[in-house]
């Protein structure tokens, strides 16, 4: 696509219910990368992907928290267990080269609210 | 570890005033990339510039300058005549080699209002 889709762009769920946000990345683009943003923060790096493989997913906050690339295009962020410090906007953003030296793409983000 | 700090949070000026945004950045390895991101009140992330660690050349670009300084591990964001569509906050971010260059570090970010 012409530039970084993310959906939902809202998306309000209770505690402890499962969450499923989408990326679509620029097409071709090698890296795609997952940020959580609280509110007045900078975005915190979940994790990445070269492709399909997914090098480092160290800032994943806990095991709840995983991702998915598996064609290496569109990409999911799962949420399971919702809880309250979950809420912050999910920012994707996607780079044509791999090693972190291009410039990073990114979409109007996901904003999860966790009642 | 890798670290970067923004130590102002939040700045003012008069449209027209020149303003510098600091840029401190903590890392092992000897080599690395610098960037500066935008985010204005829409939202979206923009990227405005990147420099590697071998690079020390100033860069200017219009009413943007960026001074990269590896002695004190800044690389500092000036904005000259600054215009209200200048308002936004900006995010420094660094990736290294060490614990790979894909993984993108950003500031807490600096907030900027540009008063007409």
């Amino acid at each position: 696509g012409a530039g970084v889709s993310q959906s939902p762009r809202y998306k309000v769920t209770k505690r402890g219910q499962d969450v499923t946000l989408r990326c679509d990345p620029i097409s071709s683009h090698a890296t795609l990368y997952w940020y959580q943003q609280a509110l007045g923060q900078g975005p915190e790096f979940l994790t990445y992907f070269n492709y399909e493989a997914q090098p480092d997913k160290s800032g994943l906050p806990s095991d709840r928290f995983s991702a998915e690339r598996p064609e290496g295009s569109i990409s999911t962020l799962t949420i399971q267990r919702t809880e309250q410090r979950d809420s912050a906007m999910y920012r994707c953003a996607s780079s044509p080269v791999v090693g972190g030296i291009g410039e990073l793409f990114f979409g109007e983000g996901s904003r999860l609210t966790v009642l | 570890a890798q670290k970067v700090t923004q130590a102002q949070t939040e700045i003012s000026v008069v449209e027209k005033e020149d303003v510098t945004l600091d840029c401190v950045y903590e890392t092992r390895d000897t080599t690395y990339y610098l960037f500066w991101y935008k985010q204005p009140p829409s939202g979206e992330l923009v990227f405005l510039i990147r420099r590697n660690s071998f690079d020390e050349q100033n860069e200017i670009s219009g009413r943007y300058s960026w001074n990269f300084q590896k002695s004190t591990s800044s690389f500092n964001f000036t904005i000259t005549a600054s215009q209200v569509v200048d308002s936004a906050v900006y995010f420094c971010a660094l990736s290294g080699s060490k614990t790979s260059y894909d993984k993108v570090i950003f500031g807490p970010g600096t907030s900027l209002s540009v008063i007409p």
